[in-house]
């Protein structure tokens, strides 16, 4: 069963430390993406990629960073957490043009104290 | 700008009542369009997917959605609800081009009365 697989789902952490989110898929898709999930705001998307070692901004990238030094691996980094990161965030991958849709994984929901 | 719009954040139907979930997107270009489901504390699984090959499509868990170009809709319909439904449903669309990002309604959150 082919999947994304976050590293964690539940995560808290404390204001200012550095924060890695990782993100891997198994399907050799080119397409990588971050978004985070807030009540009342929907999926915003963060980073995303389309090839290694590319990237590109996404609506709300302040205070993020990503990597992706392998073609299955997307990681989302927090350089200095602070409480208003506090969220879900969600990666996804597709094929290029997306024609069939994302594949999203599970979650990781974020606290920041 | 292309969007995807949805009526109604909430949504709230009887046990056994008909679902109904408003999607619309905004081009005379037919999109490739989407719908997900969210159930709480976990990632987005797709319920179905419109391609160009049928307008009426029919998807995961008795769900099902009609293209219609005239009126650039993609309802998302379930004839009887159950109380498994309750969860959080988003429309998405695709233009295409050269990478063809999703773009995301802002999903509508469906209740299930007893």
């Amino acid at each position: 069963d082919v999947k994304v697989t976050q590293s964690s789902r539940y995560l808290v952490k404390r204001t200012g430390e550095k924060v890695f989110l990782e993100c891997v898929q198994d399907m050799d898709h080119e397409n990588m993406f971050w978004y985070r999930q807030d009540p009342g705001l929907g999926l915003r998307l963060i980073y995303f990629s389309y090839d290694v070692k590319m990237k590109e901004k996404g609506d709300i990238p302040e205070g993020y960073s990503v990597s992706r030094e392998k073609k299955e691996r997307f990681s989302l980094i927090l350089e200095s957490a602070s409480t208003n990161q506090t969220s879900m965030y969600l990666c996804a991958s597709s094929p290029p043009q997306a024609r069939g849709g994302y594949t999203f994984g599970s979650g990781t929901r974020l606290t920041v104290v | 700008a292309q969007s995807v719009t949805q009526l109604g954040s909430h949504v709230s139907v009887s046990e056994g009542a008909l679902v109904l979930l408003r999607c619309n997107y905004s081009s005379s270009v037919p999109p490739y369009l989407f719908w997900y489901v969210q159930y709480p504390n976990q990632g987005l699984q797709l319920l179905l997917k419109y391609t160009s090959a049928a307008t009426l499509v029919k998807g995961i868990n008795g769900f099902e959605a009609e293209f219609k170009k005239s009126e650039t809709s993609f309802h998302l319909t379930k004839p009887s609800a159950h109380m498994s439904d309750a969860a959080e449903y988003f429309c998405a669309a695709t233009y295409g081009g050269s990478q063809g990002n999703l773009i995301f309604g802002k999903g509508t959150k469906l209740s299930v009365k007893p």
